[in-house]
């Protein structure tokens, strides 16, 4: 099955700063990757995905890369501030299984992000 | 929209016992799905739901059971209730017929095993 790693575990940057979270992949058949933000207590939120036939997304001052050969992708944030602080999470989905379809999310262990005023 | 809700939104059992946890999804939603999140093991997948029809499973144990009703609302139940079961139990809806597209989590339930 499909095996995801996120790095670092723990990111502490100044607010305005740059963060980025790097995540690899095992499976080669996986297409698409959703990077989730929770902050404590709260739901998982859905800030950006990314597509097999795209390398690049960008949505203000998040992006993400996809390098389908290494089989890796990464969350880029931009002018970090202080709300930008939570837990996020990589996740990759396998094509849809031969039944027809599928959801199924394989998440990374998550970073925590501290912005620092 | 509303979005995904979830309930109850906080349980306390003791071993041996069963517990069943409800999700609602987005309106027009079909797929459902349930994750456990605990420190210790993050986000796992348990299963996925569509159209009433269990479509793809994780790695979990058979006292991990779900089922979907007709109206896209879905039930996960655990028996025979373990410590280590105490986690975050989070449902997600999504859309996408075929998969895979945009999940959206709910609140999610705090279990607790004593």
């Amino acid at each position: 099955g499909e095996n995801v790693e996120q790095h670092p575990s723990t990111l502490s940057v100044q607010e305005g700063d740059s963060a980025v979270i790097k995540c690899t992949y095992s499976d080669s058949a996986s297409n698409y990757f959703p990077w989730y933000k929770q902050e404590l207590g709260k739901r998982p939120q859905l800030i950006i995905d990314i597509r097999s036939n795209v390398g690049e997304k960008k949505d203000q001052r998040i992006a993400v890369t996809l390098n389908k050969t290494a089989k890796h992708f990464s969350l880029h944030i931009t002018e970090t501030q202080p709300e930008d602080s939570a837990v996020y999470f990589c996740a990759a989905t396998p094509v849809p299984n031969p039944k027809g379809g599928g959801n199924k999310l394989t998440f990374g262990t998550g970073t925590q992000l501290k912005v620092e005023l | 929209k509303a979005g995904v809700t979830q309930t109850p939104r906080y349980l306390i059992k003791t071993r041996g016992q069963q517990v069943t946890l409800s999700c609602s999804p987005i309106s027009g939603h079909r797929s459902v799905s349930w994750y456990q999140q605990t420190p210790g093991q993050g986000l796992q997948f348990l299963f996925e739901y569509f159209s009433e029809t269990q479509r793809n499973k994780g790695n979990f144990p058979g006292r991990f059971s779900g089922r979907q009703f007709s109206n896209s609302r879905s039930e996960m139940n655990v028996s025979t209730l373990e410590l280590g079961d105490s986690a975050l139990y989070l449902c997600a809806s999504s859309l996408a017929v075929q998969g895979p597209g945009e999940q959206y989590f709910g609140p999610g339930t705090r279990l607790t095993v004593t």
